[in-house]
């Protein structure tokens, strides 16, 4: 099986703009989950998606969001860039999100907002 | 406050040595523990899980321990290898029956000289 395909993989973008990055989870995994991980806050959880649907979210501001598609297929938008927005973003899935489920991650997508 | 420290945050060691890596968390009420391994530049892989019912976990030369009373964790590496060397990410999850919210440690920088 193929693994978590995230794109683009890397990202520069200036401030005050928006950016939208995509996630492709394993064959079969429904539920998919956002992370940022910087150096100086390590991995946040953003938000998860199951079925199409938003099932739990993070401490971060509206600017950012997501959706899910009906192959599973997560995109996550973030909007009005700002300079603390430069991070790594890592996209999980899993079967169906599950408490003890095992999570794999995607390679990310660096994003450098300028 | 939930939190998820990790310990120490950086540690050197020489090929064929053992290391142990410390977690303790305030998570409460707590589901489960996650250890990831993190090579430079591509995402956390898996390495155990446990619940609070569970006092030892292993996968090959990495051991895992949890107290649930005491609320800490260890995660042992034996024999040491070059390729051990990344980053070991602590994460515990609140009680519940999805992946839910997930809290991270900032996770040891482990560097491995031959």
């Amino acid at each position: 099986k193929a693994g978590v395909t995230q794109t683009p993989r890397y990202l520069i973008k200036t401030r005050g703009q928006q950016v939208t990055l995509s996630c492709s989870p394993i064959s079969g995994h429904r539920s998919v989950s956002w992370y940022q991980q910087t150096p100086g806050q390590g991995l946040q959880f953003l938000f998860e998606y199951f079925s199409e649907t938003q099932r739990n979210k993070g401490n971060f501001p509206g600017r950012f969001s997501g959706r899910q598609f009906s192959n599973s297929r997560s995109e996550m938008n973030v909007s009005t860039l700002e300079l603390g927005d430069s991070a790594l973003y890592l996209c999980a899935s899993s079967l169906e999100g599950r408490a003890l489920e095992t999570q794999y991650f995607g390679p990310g997508t660096r994003l450098l907002v300028l | 406050k939930n939190q998820v420290e990790q310990s120490p945050q950086s540690l050197i060691i020489l090929e064929g040595k053992n290391c142990t890596l410390q977690c303790n968390y305030t998570v409460s009420p707590f589901s489960n523990l996650r250890w990831y391994k993190q090579d430079t530049g591509r995402g956390p892989v898996s390495l155990t899980i446990m619940t609070f019912s569970e006092n030892t976990k292993s996968n090959g030369r990495y051991t895992a321990t949890l107290d649930a009373d005491t609320k800490q964790s260890s995660l042992h590496i034996t024999a040491s290898q070059l390729s051990d060397s990344a980053s070991y990410i602590c994460v515990v999850s609140g009680r519940g029956s999805t992946l839910g919210r997930l809290y991270f440690g900032r996770g040891t920088q482990l560097t491995v000289w031959p």
